[in-house]
């Protein structure tokens, strides 16, 4: 089982809004990774996990904030966000190590920012 | 200079034929190379992997990988149109779990 589960799939939220993007893997992974992608552009890495613990914040706003609850759960909690936050945001796992390039992504939640 | 350059295309053939994707880098420590791919409104699905120079092949696509031109590619013979997608190829920014830093991506289209 390569699969990693997002949820919501569609979120819109206002800017003073807060609400949270949810991922799960259960294929024993101890690295998580947030991505951002915008349309037509690649992937960019926001955040890493390793064993539970923030590795990396590529020097994102602090808008957006990463939780890891379990080795199996990856949180992001988003408050008071602009429109251009709009994107598709990506969770992605994989073991640590040599073989943590194996990334496996899950499918995305759309975020609108009205 | 970007990391990894690569052609956004669109790169449009007809249906049977043989794809040829490529991306070119920089940084010489990068050691393992993936290819995703993309469907419009999906997440990344990786494809294949390789590491160091030469061949793999996986059914009907090969990664080829030339160090000593910092240039890899993907082959994809006998081409469908569920192929029309989004190629990513994509290298591991550091050591350990670092993340990726990906290509552009090429928008492939097979025509029926």
């Amino acid at each position: 089982d390569t699969e990693v589960t997002q949820t919501p799939k569609h979120l819109v939220m206002g800017m003073t809004n807060k609400k949270s993007l949810k991922c799960e893997q259960h294929m024993g992974h101890r690295a998580m990774y947030w991505y951002k992608q915008k349309a037509k552009k690649p992937p960019e890495l926001m955040f890493v996990y390793s064993y539970e613990k923030l590795s990396i914040n590529e020097s994102v706003p602090s808008r957006f904030s990463p939780e890891c609850p379990n080795s199996s759960l990856l949180n992001l909690h988003l408050h008071a966000l602009q429109p251009e936050d709009s994107a598709l945001y990506l969770c992605a796992s994989s073991q640590e190590g040599l073989n943590s390039y194996e990334q496996y992504f899950g499918p995305g939640t759309r975020l609108t920012v009205t | 200079q970007k990391e990894v350059e690569q052609d956004p295309g669109p790169l449009s053939v007809p249906e049977g034929a043989i794809v040829s994707l490529n991306c070119t880098y920089s940084n010489s420590a990068f050691q393992y190379f993936m290819w995703y791919r993309q469907y419009s409104r999906k997440g990344p699905e990786l494809l294949m992997y390789t590491y160091s120079s030469g061949n793999k092949e996986d059914g009907r696509f090969t990664a080829q990988v030339d160090k000593s031109s910092k240039y890899i590619s993907l082959f994809i013979r006998d081409s469908q149109p569920s192929d029309s997608a989004t190629y990513l190829c994509a290298m591991p920014s550091g050591g350990g779990a670092d993340g990726l830093t990906f290509g552009k991506g090429t928008h492939l289209i097979i025509q029926p």
